[in-house]
């Protein structure tokens, strides 16, 4: 489809473990935002990269939080040593370049920690 | 993280009744965004809006940038129950400032 992709769509996995979660943006869109929403929440900013610019780092909780862009295209957002806290929907977000173009979102990867 | 007051947080309705939410904030935004979120899915885009009173509809939707920039609207009529969900709203301060601010958030039930 012509959408945000997201994979994988659900991750169990245990505490302490190390997760990697994947998100395939719009072709052509050179924004993309990582969100997290907790159950019942709404929308936590994580991080933002726009083109070949420095990623704006400054909504990761913690320094187990990290993600990368290669090639201006997909992202990865890795979580190490996870922990219950870190249970959500990790939803990503990708835009043209212009600055309040709307966000289009994924679906999101449902996280659970055990 | 920040995030804008949105209100109701949640709210029954009868189908066909219509429907009002708003979201404010202290600071004064450029553009104002609604979404509309289902179980298991991202949020899907609503309404965008750009200009301070722009009123805008989208079918049975219509949503307005409040003339003071701190606040936005939310109107569905004549409610069905597929109108079942969660809406957001989502606001961004200016040029060159990339980052939208979330509202938390109205879950509206319908009930048939």
């Amino acid at each position: 489809g012509a959408g945000v992709s997201q994979s994988p769509s659900n991750k169990v996995t245990e505490k302490g473990k190390d997760v990697e979660l994947r998100c395939d943006p719009i072709s052509g869109h050179t924004a993309l935002y990582w969100y997290r929403q907790s159950l019942g929440q709404g929308l936590e900013f994580l991080i933002y990269f726009q083109g070949n610019s420095a990623p704006d780092k400054s909504g990761l909780p913690s320094d187990r939080f990290s993600a990368e862009r290669t090639g201006g295209s997909v992202s990865t957002l890795t979580i190490q040593r996870t922990q219950q806290e870190d249970s959500a929907v990790y939803l990503c977000a990708s835009s043209t370049s212009q600055g309040n173009q709307p966000q289009h979102f994924g679906d999101g990867t449902r996280l659970s920690i055990l | 993280g920040q995030q804008l007051n949105q209100s109701p947080q949640s709210m029954f309705i009868q189908e066909g009744e219509d429907v009002s939410m708003n979201c404010t904030s202290s600071s004064i935004f450029n553009t104002w965004l609604w979404y509309k979120q289902d179980p298991g899915e991202g949020p899907v885009l609503l309404i965008a809006l750009y200009k301070a009173g722009e009123l805008t509809s989208n079918g049975r939707l219509t949503a307005q940038f409040g003339i003071t920039r701190k606040d936005s609207f939310l109107n569905i009529s004549a409610s069905i129950p597929s109108d079942v969900g969660i809406y957001f709203c989502a606001g961004q301060r200016g040029s060159g400032t990339y980052k939208y601010i979330f509202g938390t958030g109205t879950r509206l039930k319908v009930l048939a």
